[in-house]
């Protein structure tokens, strides 16, 4: 049984870029969060997906963009690169039940180096 | 606002020891918290859980405290293995209708001594 994946590991990109980050959820997930992680800190709530929608949303600026598709796996879009968005991005999914929540699983992560 | 903090940000304990993280979060609306461990260069891995209407929950060598009067969680290992050593969170699931979302501490470092 696959657990939440992420690609890439790794990635370097300038200042004023645009990133995609992909994750596919573990099996029998339908919903999809993301969070950014900078060194030494605890992951942050970027937002989450279920049923193709963005249901909540954390304080992160427009330039944090995502998706979901049919199939559950999500992007994460990162416009407008600044040196202050390098770190390490998590996936992490779980089945959404109604008033309820599953544990959410993490994935590896992407480490994202803005330079 | 709310927030889930860790009390100190070290602990070195001794092999075979028993190891306590403490966490103390300001929400007392949440809904249930996680213990997640992290290793080097890997995603938080589950610990275990507990629901807001329970004080006390075990699993293999671990327990979770909850002492919903002070805003206290904590985390016990037994017999502290090398292999226990990573950075520990303590975070808040937040659930309303529809969808949930997770608060983290800034994370403990375990360091376990041979």
């Amino acid at each position: 049984d696959a657990g939440v994946t992420q690609s890439p590991t790794h990635l370097i990109k300038t200042r004023g870029q645009q990133v995609t980050l992909r994750c596919s959820p573990k099996s029998g997930h339908d919903t999809v969060s993301w969070y950014q992680q900078a060194l030494g800190q605890g992951p942050q709530f970027i937002f989450q997906y279920y049923e193709e929608e963005e249901r909540q949303r954390g304080n992160f600026p427009d330039r944090f963009s995502g998706h979901q598709f049919p199939n559950y796996s999500s992007e994460l879009n990162v416009n407008a690169l600044l040196l202050g968005d390098s770190a390490l991005y998590l996936c992490a999914s779980n089945a959404l039940v109604w008033d309820s929540s599953d544990t959410q699983y993490f994935g590896p992560g992407t480490r994202l180096t803005v330079l | 606002g709310e927030s889930v903090g860790l009390h100190l940000p070290t602990l070195s304990v001794q092999e075979g020891d028993n190891s306590i993280i403490n966490c103390a979060y300001s929400n007392s609306a949440s809904d249930y918290f996680i213990w997640y461990k992290q290793e080097s260069g890997k995603g938080p891995q589950f610990i275990i859980d507990i629901r807001s209407n329970m004080d006390k929950r075990q699993g293999q060598r671990v327990t979770v405290l909850l002492n919903k009067t002070v805003k206290h969680l904590s985390l016990q290992i037994a017999a502290t293995q090398p292999g226990d050593s990573a950075v520990y969170f303590c975070a808040e699931n937040k659930v309303s209708v529809g969808n949930s979302k997770l608060t983290f501490g800034k994370g403990i470092t375990l360091s376990v001594r041979p």
